[in-house]
This record gives C-alpha cells, sequence and structure tokens, in this order.
C-alpha cells in the first residue's frame, strides 16, 4: 500500500499534551518525516527519522514509530502550535514520497 | 542557508500549460534531489515527483505519467516543473522542495521548502 491514514483533527487544551499518529505499509520499512503547515505558508519539517528534530524545531515536539505506525507528540502545546500537520514517507516500493492526509491541531 | 525560491502565481487556460521554476544554488544542484509537491485549495499535500540533477533522471507519481516534466537547469541552478493538459482540478499551489532520501537507512525528509507558486486554472 502506498497510503498514509491520519486523523483529520484534534484539539488540545493549552499547555496539554498531543499525540497524532501516521499509520501505514511503508512506516515499516521507511521512517516518518512531520511537517507543521499553518494557513498560507509552506509546509515546515519538524520531525524526521526516528526523533530528530531540525534546527529551530522546539523540544517540545518528538517523534516515535512503532511497527506500522508513526507518531508525532506536543508536549506542552502552545497558541503558535495550532497548524495543520503531515506525516510523509517514502512508499512501500521506495520510489516515490507518500503523504498521509494531514491533522488539523486546534489549541484551546 | 539553503533556499529555494519559486517564479510568480499563473493564471491558465484550462487544456494548456504551466511551467513553474524553483531558484536554487550551484552547490544545491551538485549535492540535492530535487521534490515537486501541489496542494489543492483546502486539501493535503500531493508529491508530484522528484529529479536528481546529477544524475538528471526524473521520477514522477503514477497519477501525473504523461503530464509533468521536471527538469534542471546546471547553467542557471534552476528546477522547472511543466505541467500539460490543465484542468480546473489542476488548480493549486505547486512548491519545490530540497528532497533528502538515504536508502540503507529508510530516512528521508522534505526541506526546505519553496514559498510555493499558485496556478489558477480558470477559463
Amino acid at each position: 500500500s502506498s497510503e498514509l491514514t491520519q486523523d483529520p483533527a484534534v484539539s488540545v487544551a493549552l499547555g496539554q499534551t498531543v499525540r497524532i499518529t501516521c499509520q501505514g505499509d511503508s512506516l515499516r520499512n521507511y521512517y516518518a518525516a512531520w511537517y507543521q503547515q499553518k494557513a498560507g505558508q509552506a509546509p515546515l519539517l519538524v520531525i524526521y527519522g526516528e526523533n530528530s528534530r531540525p534546527s529551530g524545531t522546539p523540544d517540545r515536539f518528538s517523534g516515535s514509530r512503532s511497527r506500522n505506525t508513526a507518531s508525532l507528540t506536543i508536549t506542552g502545546a502552545q497558541a503558535e502550535d495550532e497548524a495543520d500537520y503531515y506525516c510523509s514517507s517514502r512508499d512501500t516500493t521506495g520510489h516515490s514520497w507518500v503523504f498521509g492526509g494531514g491533522t488539523k491541531v486546534t489549541v484551546l | 542557508q539553503v533556499q529555494l525560491v519559486q517564479s510568480g502565481t499563473e493564471v491558465k487556460r484550462p487544456g494548456s500549460s504551466v511551467k513553474v521554476s524553483c531558484k536554487t544554488s550551484s552547490d544545491f544542484f551538485r549535492n540535492y534531489a530535487l521534490s515537486w509537491v501541489r496542494q489543492a485549495p483546502g486539501q493535503g499535500l500531493e508529491w508530484m515527483g522528484e529529479i536528481v540533477p546529477f544524475i538528471d533522471t526524473p521520477a514522477y507519481a503514477r497519477r501525473f505519467q504523461g503530464r509533468v516534466t521536471i527538469t534542471a537547469d546546471t547553467s542557471t541552478s534552476t528546477f522547472y516543473m511543466e505541467l500539460t493538459g490543465l484542468t480546473s482540478e489542476d488548480t493549486a499551489v505547486y512548491f519545490c522542495a530540497r528532497d533528502v532520501f538515504k536508502a540503507a537507512t529508510g530516512l528521508g525528509w522534505l526541506d526546505p521548502w519553496g514559498q510555493g507558486t499558485l496556478v489558477i486554472v480558470s477559463s
């Protein structure tokens, strides 16, 4: 399968923890990357690999992987974390990229 | 600091073609691959294809095969994505992004991204 599945939306209270999941067969062989996209902006890489953060990504963002599921956790969510989050990985053939449908995170 | 600078908004008629550019640096050209991703209004991200300039062999998503052409101009360190047979469903923001994939480890990501180019297809 070349699909990655994400929940469409989640909400989190300010300062609380939220986990976003991404499921797909390709994740058994390839790591996920996670992107944050705010309205009208280009996507921004926030997590790649098992749990690596590009410089500039706050340490409240973390990643994990188990079997065919990758997760992005925001510990102590802030108002500025409100955004759409997309997971991506190579597909099961390794020849192309595939994206999840995105999860809209609302910070209450 | 890697930067990708894309061309401006395009308005096209149905049935026509569009060519979007993504300017990088000569260093980028020698070392990295580049992907094109599009996003229709209110929709998610959709990968279109990629090219490794020093190999010059593009790869395309199946649904765009035959309609998309990705090229790289070494003299100007600029990548291009041309899409033909435009319909209203091709109205979207088109992004270029540095494409990093390490096959031996299964590790990969797209970063950074260009600012995006809005393509509007309308009669």
